[in-house]
């Protein structure tokens, strides 16, 4: 089992559809990150929080757009996504503040564009 | 441009034998480095780390060479066993750019009995 838990483990969803992908640490980190990753490939970056401010956006589309509501929830609400959205999207946190300390992972949402 | 990336994209080892997994990385500015695993239907999952001040570093079975002279990264599993068939990622952050982790393409190790 993994410290960082994320729910639902699996969604699908139509294009029309708006969903939120939940995600929750207890470790007292201060930074959080949202992945994606397809099928044979590593992850990819898509947003950082540090101490609840968003820090980092790697140009994401609109349609993806996180919030972070206190220093152990992230979330990423979707809307109007497309079929190639279609990955599976991984929560992450680190103590953060510069501190040279791993990412911990959560085993990720496995969504589903229709 | 930075990137980072692995020399073999499989490996095929028998049980009980020693593994390599080398990762090459192009950001001199690169000071944190990650090794993860990943298995199906999960999430990567923290092996081990070094920093760059270091050349080696040693784990339960594994351990992590650091080359900063070609910009080189390896992965030495001991004694590999089935469980650790899997598909290993290294990452590397520094510089301005910390807190964004940049993950090579992936081994696919696979471990027979």
């Amino acid at each position: 089992d993994t410290e960082v838990t994320q729910t639902p483990k699996h969604l699908v969803m139509g294009m029309t559809n708006k969903k939120s992908l939940k995600c929750e640490q207890h470790m007292g980190h201060r930074a959080m990150y949202w992945y994606k990753q397809k099928a044979k490939k590593p992850p990819e970056l898509m947003f950082v929080y540090s101490y609840e401010k968003l820090s980092i956006n790697e140009s994401v589309p609109s349609r993806f757009s996180p919030e972070c509501p206190n220093s152990s929830l992230l979330n990423l609400h979707l809307h109007a996504l497309q079929p190639e959205d279609s990955a599976l999207y991984l929560c992450a946190s680190s103590q953060g503040g510069g501190v040279r300390q791993p990412q911990h992972f959560g085993d990720g949402t496995r969504l589903s564009i229709l | 441009g930075e990137s980072v990336g692995l020399h073999l994209p499989t490996l095929s080892v028998q049980e009980g034998d020693n593994s390599i997994i080398n990762c090459a990385y192009s950001n001199s500015a690169s000071d944190y480095f990650i090794w993860y695993k990943q298995e199906s239907g999960k999430g990567p999952q923290f092996i081990i780390d070094i920093r760059s001040n270091m050349d080696k570093r040693q784990g339960q079975r594994v351990t992590v060479l650091l080359n900063k002279t070609v910009k080189h990264l390896s992965l030495q599993i001991a004694a590999t066993q089935p469980g650790d068939s899997a598909v290993y990622f290294c990452a590397e952050t520094g510089g301005t750019s910390y807190g964004k982790l940049t993950f090579g393409q992936g081994t696919i190790l696979t471990v027979h009995p």
